[in-house]
This record gives structure tokens, C-alpha cells and sequence, in this order.
């Protein structure tokens, strides 16, 4: 099965709130990233958190990560109509060499 | 800069027949992946490459293969299409292979097998 698995699988919010999608892991980690995926384009790649890091900002985004309970939180602040996208985390375990991704959540922001 | 190409964006097939997607990396990545992208598996791993050696592979039947140039470009063949193999595919380039690059995705290649 697929190593991440992000709750909840569908969020929808009003202009200018927040949004916070978590993401739920199995094996220990070198890192974990996350993907911005607009309807039926590729995936954008938003942020990547070492696992001896806990808490990495850029613009909007607050990324955290808490490896004791394999789990991250991507924060979306002050949200725009242009945030809705589907949202992917990966990890990168620590043994073996690909990337695996969530089944994701879908934001929808409301004007 | 230019970013990751794929060609071509769609694509109808018959079911039995083969198809050819081709990825472009971005220039001066040396690592391309390959995903399949369905509503019901999500984003599931094909393989990796970097410099022209498949460093890895998904849990795939052998009827998907694909190979890298030597300028970083790469093909994916699926022989004997079925109708599962209708999807999103996306390929994804990186620096490097490892932990600490991210990746750069192309915009995919949407295969509908009929």
C-alpha cells in the first residue's frame, strides 16, 4: 500500500481562512515533500521538510513534521480561489529509492 | 529556464496496440521518473532513471519499459494496452536521484486505451 495517506481527503473553506491537511506515514524517513496538482496537470512541487527538521516556512505555507508520530501538517494561510488544487505529500523512505505519494486532498477555496 | 516536457499531451489508443510517451527533463537534471496517475491508485511509480540506468522500478508488469538518452531524455513503451492502462502520466526530473532534491513535474501525458 501507499506509504503517505493525507486527511482529509476533501476540505473545502472560504476566502481568507486557513486550511491544514495532514499526512500519516509507515517507515522512517529521509524527507518528506509536498505537491500542489491543479485539476488534470502536473504536480508542483511546494516544499521539502528534512526528518531532522520540524517545522520549515515559505510564504503561505507552515510545514510540520513530527516523526515520532510519522505524520506532517501543511498550513495554508489567509487561503485564495487560486489554492484549489489537490495536495500530495511524499516521503522518501529511508531504505529503498523511490518516492511515495498520498492519495491527497482536494481544497476547494470559495471566492 | 525551460520547464519538464511531455509529449504528446493526449493520446487515444486501441486496446493491443503499444505506445511511446516521451519526456524532456529539465536541463541539467540528470534524474527522470516516471508516475501513473488513476482516480482509483493515486500516484503510483513506473521507474527512475539517471544516466541512461534504470536505477529503479515500480511494481509494474514487464509490459511497461522505458529507457534514457544520453542527453537525459527519456521514453516510456507500454506494449499490449489494456484498458486499465487508461491514465495520467507524469514524468518528473531531478537533479540528481536521493533524499534531498525535489522534482519537477511535467504536465503528463493522458493515454485513453479504447
Amino acid at each position: 500500500s501507499q506509504q503517505g495517506e493525507e486527511d482529509p481527503q476533501a476540505l473545502s473553506i472560504q476566502e481568507g481562512e486557513n486550511a491544514t491537511m495532514n499526512c500519516s506515514y509507515k517507515t522512517s524517513i529521509n524527507n518528506l515533500q509536498w505537491y500542489r496538482q491543479n485539476s488534470g496537470r502536473g504536480l508542483v512541487h511546494l516544499i521539502l521538510i528534512r526528518s531532522n527538521e520540524r517545522e520549515k516556512h515559505s510564504g503561505r505555507l507552515r510545514v510540520t513534521l513530527d516523526t515520532s508520530k510519522k505524520s506532517s501538517s501543511l498550513l495554508i494561510t489567509a487561503s485564495r480561489a487560486a489554492d484549489t488544487a489537490s495536495y500530495f505529500c511524499a516521503t522518501d523512505p529511508s531504505t529503498g529509492n523511490q518516492f511515495y505519494f498520498g492519495t491527497g486532498t482536494s481544497l476547494t477555496v470559495i471566492p | 529556464k525551460a520547464g519538464v516536457t511531455q509529449t504528446p499531451r493526449y493520446l487515444i489508443k486501441t486496446r493491443g496496440q503499444q505506445v511511446t510517451l516521451s519526456c524532456s527533463p529539465i536541463s541539467g537534471h540528470r534524474s527522470v521518473s516516471w508516475y501513473q496517475q488513476t482516480p482509483g491508485q493515486g500516484l503510483q511509480f513506473l521507474f527512475e532513471y539517471f544516466s541512461e540506468t534504470q536505477r529503479n522500478k515500480g511494481n509494474f508488469p514487464g509490459r511497461f519499459s522505458g529507457r534514457q538518452f544520453s542527453n537525459s531524455r527519456s521514453e516510456m513503451n507500454v506494449s499490449t494496452l489494456e484498458l486499465g492502462d487508461s491514465a495520467l502520466y507524469l514524468c518528473a526530473s531531478s537533479l540528481r536521484p536521493g533524499p534531498n532534491y525535489g522534482y519537477t513535474f511535467g504536465s503528463g501525458t493522458r493515454l485513453t486505451v479504447v
